[in-house]
């Protein structure tokens, strides 16, 4: 079974610019769940998304927002960018089944740089 | 609110040396899941165990141990027999249900060094 895949693994952009994330979690995975980590803060919850509905959010700026697909794909948009967006994103996926939380299954990141 | 504190940021050993990682959380919740990750220096996080407020049976697994104690808030993680291969951040995570869906939230992790 492939594991939770996560596009571009880096990228370079300027203050004020917008950036989209993506991750494809493992298959029959519907809950996908985003983190930013820096050295600083560390693992920091974003959202989580379970059958295209966003059912928790963390504390971060609205200029962070995401959506999943029908298939489960999942994507995290950050407008505006800042110097301190500069983080590795990590995506995970997990498998809920009823009221039971599973555990999650991390993607390899995206490393995002902001200059 | 939820909260995950992992007092230790670094941790050094010597080879073959046992090692604990302390885990205290804090939650209102009476149903909620305790993780612990690890993240080697290639960066992705790996799955160690889990286990949820209603067991607090400990775990061997293989030189990992486990050690979860509902009445102190702790989930501590015992490493036998330390090795090279050990090194890395280690991560205490605590899930509990939110809004209908579930919110984690990690410590701020414990980097293992076990030299040689």
């Amino acid at each position: 079974k492939a594991g939770v895949t996560q596009t571009p693994r880096y990228l370079i952009k300027t203050r004020g610019q917008q950036v989209t994330l993506s991750c494809s979690p493992i298959s029959g995975h519907r809950s996908v769940s985003w983190y930013q980590q820096t050295p600083g803060q560390g693992l920091q919850f974003l959202f989580e998304y379970f059958s295209e509905t966003q059912r928790n959010k963390g504390n971060f700026p609205g200029r962070f927002s995401g959506r999943q697909f029908s298939n489960s794909r999942s994507e995290m948009n950050v407008s505006t960018l800042e110097l301190g967006d500069s983080a590795l994103y990590l995506c995970a996926s997990s498998l809920v089944s009823g009221l039971s939380y599973n555990e999650q299954f991390f993607g390899p990141g995206t490393r995002l740089t902001v200059l | 609110a939820q909260k995950v504190t992992q007092a230790q940021t670094e941790i050094s050993v010597v080879e073959k040396e046992d090692v604990t990682l302390d885990c205290v959380y804090e939650t209102r919740d009476t149903t909620y899941y305790l993780f612990w990750y690890k993240q080697p220096p290639s960066g992705e996080l790996v799955f160690l165990i889990r286990r949820n407020s209603f067991d607090e049976q400990n775990e061997i697994s293989g030189r990992y141990s486990w050690n979860f104690q509902k009445s102190t808030s702790s989930f501590n993680f015992t490493i036998t027999a330390s090795q090279v291969v050990d090194s890395a951040v280690y991560f205490c995570a605590l899930s509990e249900m939110s809004a209908g869906g579930f919110k984690t939230i990690f410590g701020a992790g414990t980097r293992l060094f076990v030299k040689a």
